[in-house]
């Protein structure tokens, strides 16, 4: 069975700071997405990496792939009010099902 | 509006009872997925299909059912429901390949 662990769970931060959550794994996924959610809203897509070493920007948010396509991180510069939310990391298997396996999920809060 | 409809927003009902939620999923995506999302349980893969055929299938309970009808829209079915399933429910769509999902706003289920 494939897993994803979040790490930390939970982080408070004033604004200004910068963070970095992890999704770690033991199985190798073909691709891993990063998704953020508000309360009574669905995830929403911040992006998708494919390869292994990859890195990507979004703004103020890194997101990277791991080497061996195991482990992913996103890290948040200057983190601002408006970024809090649950970040969800999610691992796509190599069958062609498109089945997403969801991390617990890392909830964000940044104080003014 | 990301595209990916659900109904209803909310839903209590009584134990034992029997419910359907509905997803119209975004335009032109072929796959539809279910996933239950809870505060100890994180996202959990339920059932997914493709143009109408069931194509992967997660640890869904015998009392929950789904169908994705010709026009492309899905249905989940659950029965004899238990407190414990009270939870949101997320319905989410892609097209191929799968580079992520969008979702819907989802359905809150409460069982009382």
């Amino acid at each position: 069975t494939q897993l994803l662990e979040q790490s930390p769970q939970f982080l408070s931060i004033q604004e200004g700071e910068n963070l970095t959550v992890y999704c770690n794994s033991s199985s190798v996924f073909s691709s891993l997405q990063w998704y953020r959610q508000e309360p009574g809203e669905g995830p929403v897509l911040l992006v998708t990496v494919v390869t292994g070493g990859e890195v990507k920007k979004l703004k103020r948010l890194t997101f990277q792939f791991g080497d061996a396509r195991k482990d992913s991180s996103l890290h948040i510069t200057a983190a601002q009010p408006g970024d809090t939310g649950l970040y969800l990391c999610a691992g796509g298997g190599s069958s062609n099902t498109g089945k997403l396996i969801f991390g617990q999920g890392t909830t964000l809060q940044v104080k003014p | 509006d990301s595209g990916v409809t659900q109904t209803p927003k909310h839903l209590i009902t009584a134990t034992g009872q029997r419910v359907t939620l509905r997803c119209s999923p975004r335009s032109g995506d072929l796959s539809v997925y279910w996933y239950q999302q809870s505060l100890d349980q994180g996202l959990q893969f339920l059932i997914q299909y493709y143009n109408g055929e069931e194509r992967a299938k997660g640890n869904i309970l015998e009392r929950f059912s789904a169908q994705q009808f010709p026009d492309l829209h899905s249905e989940l079915n659950l029965s004899s429901l238990e407190l414990g399933d009270s939870a949101l429910y997320f319905c989410a769509s892609s097209a191929p390949p799968v580079y992520g999902y969008t979702f819907g706003s989802g359905t809150r289920l409460t069982v009382v």
